[in-house]
């Protein structure tokens, strides 16, 4: 069965610096990849979706990359700050069904 | 548009009980999932209902059920609580379109004692 892995210690980054988070996933590369935010206490919050047959996605200061040979997304935050911190989940869509496979998630703390 | 709204958002119960959750989602979403979260998990899926079908089910017990109502509003009953039903259950619902994003509610915290 699909599964997939996140950093599952806490990513600690600078004020200012870039963040990137990774999702990997076995087997079949999914039709679609969601990233979503968490904070505490709340549900999560949709970020960026990437296909398939995308490369790379941005959306502000958010960039997404899709690898389907690695078996890996990143998901990048520049010019990073306090107000950023928070569990970050990557979710795959595999079009076979309605679905979605959720990652457990990886703590980001941006620190001033 | 009013966001995904769940009631009650805290509950205590004991062993033994049977609690009921209520989702109502974004006005004109027919698409409603539910979600166990507890730490170091991640989100587990239960169900989706979609019109008033269930159309996916997850790997949980015949304990945790659901149903959808015509207005698209849903709930979610665990019976006979166990203390591993502890958790963040999450209700999330989304447009017609198969690969849109997922509008979560807040969760409702349950804590079994």
């Amino acid at each position: 069965s699909q599964k997939i892995e996140q950093n599952s210690e806490a990513l600690n980054i600078q004020e200012g610096k870039t963040a990137t988070l990774t999702c990997n996933y076995t087997n079949y590369s999914p039709a679609y990849l969601q990233w979503y935010r968490q904070d505490p206490g709340r549900g999560p919050v949709f970020l960026l979706l990437i296909r398939e047959n995308e490369k790379e996605k941005r959306k502000e200061r958010l960039k997404v990359t899709f690898d389907t040979t690695l078996k890996q997304s990143l998901f990048h935050i520049t010019a990073s700050q306090p107000a950023d911190s928070a569990t970050y989940l990557c979710a795959l869509d595999m079009d076979s069904n309605y679905q979605l496979i959720w990652g457990a998630g990886t703590k980001l703390i941006i620190k001033p | 548009k009013a966001g995904v709204t769940q009631t009650p958002r805290y509950l205590i119960k004991t062993r033994g009980q049977q609690v009921t959750l209520s989702c109502s989602p974004i006005s004109g979403h027919r698409s409603v999932s539910w979600y166990q979260q507890t730490p170091g998990q991640g989100l587990q899926f239960l169900f989706e209902y979609f019109s008033e079908t269930q159309r996916n089910k997850g790997n949980f017990p015949g304990r945790f059920s659901g149903r959808q109502f015509s207005n698209s509003r849903s709930e979610m009953n665990v019976s006979t609580l166990e203390l591993g039903d502890s958790a963040l259950y999450l209700c999330a619902s989304r447009w017609e379109g198969i690969r849109n994003e997922q509008f979560f509610g807040p969760g409702t915290r349950l804590t079994v004692l």
